[in-house]
């Protein structure tokens, strides 16, 4: 069963537009990932917040953990034309950090 | 620095065969996870390895068996394939099992199709 529930699951914007998308789980976590996967290949990390984290940037990214609702946000800002791709994120629990929960994922299009 | 490899990109197969997958892990990795993609869904644990064993297995049948070799590259062995079985197989590496090696790095992936 997959943990992690994104939201929308389809998402289409202009470039230079904000571009955020959700993520709810339902169990506890060590930690909350995101991913980007372009046109159905390999998934390209993105970002790690912890679970005593509450926010965290890297460059145009930015990603909140609300613990309390199981649920977590991406932002990217300034959207381009190549930030098109699949998001996912991925949650791992208890001592199994490196095995990851994939949820169904946002596909972000991005128009020029 | 070499990252995760893959082989072979793309697969066809035909229902009842059997079929084996390869991954070499990044540079200065020790462990590999394997993955499930269907088409449209999130990827799916499979196993992981680490010093040649299985340490984790996700809800996949006994169909679905692996391998490491002392070099840390890893095999992915699937046999009376089905048709359900068509997918991308992600192959991931990380260093370790300490709970601070979070970071995988996923290979391109393997498109396996099942006629």
């Amino acid at each position: 069963s997959q943990q992690g529930e994104e939201d929308p699951q389809a998402l289409s914007i202009q470039e230079g537009e904000n571009a955020t998308m959700n993520c709810s789980y339902k169990t506890s976590i060590n930690n909350l990932q995101w991913y980007r996967q372009n046109s159905g290949r390999g998934l390209v990390h993105l970002i790690l917040i912890r679970s005593n984290e509450r926010e965290k940037h890297s460059g145009r990214l930015r990603v909140t953990l609300d613990t309390s609702k199981k649920s977590s946000s991406l932002l990217i800002t300034a959207s381009r034309a190549a930030d098109t791709a699949s998001y996912f994120c991925a949650t791992a629990r208890g001592g199994s950090n490196y095995k990851l929960t994939f949820g169904k994922g946002t596909l972000l299009t991005v128009n020029p | 620095d070499a990252g995760v490899t893959q082989s072979p990109t793309h697969l066809i197969k035909t229902r009842g065969q059997q079929v084996t997958l390869r991954c070499s892990p990044k540079s200065g990795h020790d462990t590999v996870s394997w993955y499930q993609q269907a088409l449209g869904q999130g990827p799916q644990f499979i196993f992981q390895y680490y010093e040649e064993e299985e340490r984790q297995r996700g809800n996949f049948p006994d169909r679905f068996s692996g391998h490491q070799f002392p070099n840390y590259s890893s095999e992915l062995n699937v046999n009376a394939l089905l048709l359900g079985d068509s997918a991308l197989y992600l192959c991931a590496s990380s260093w370790g099992l300490a709970p601070r090696t979070y970071e995988q790095y996923f290979g391109p992936g393997t498109r396996l199709t099942v006629t």
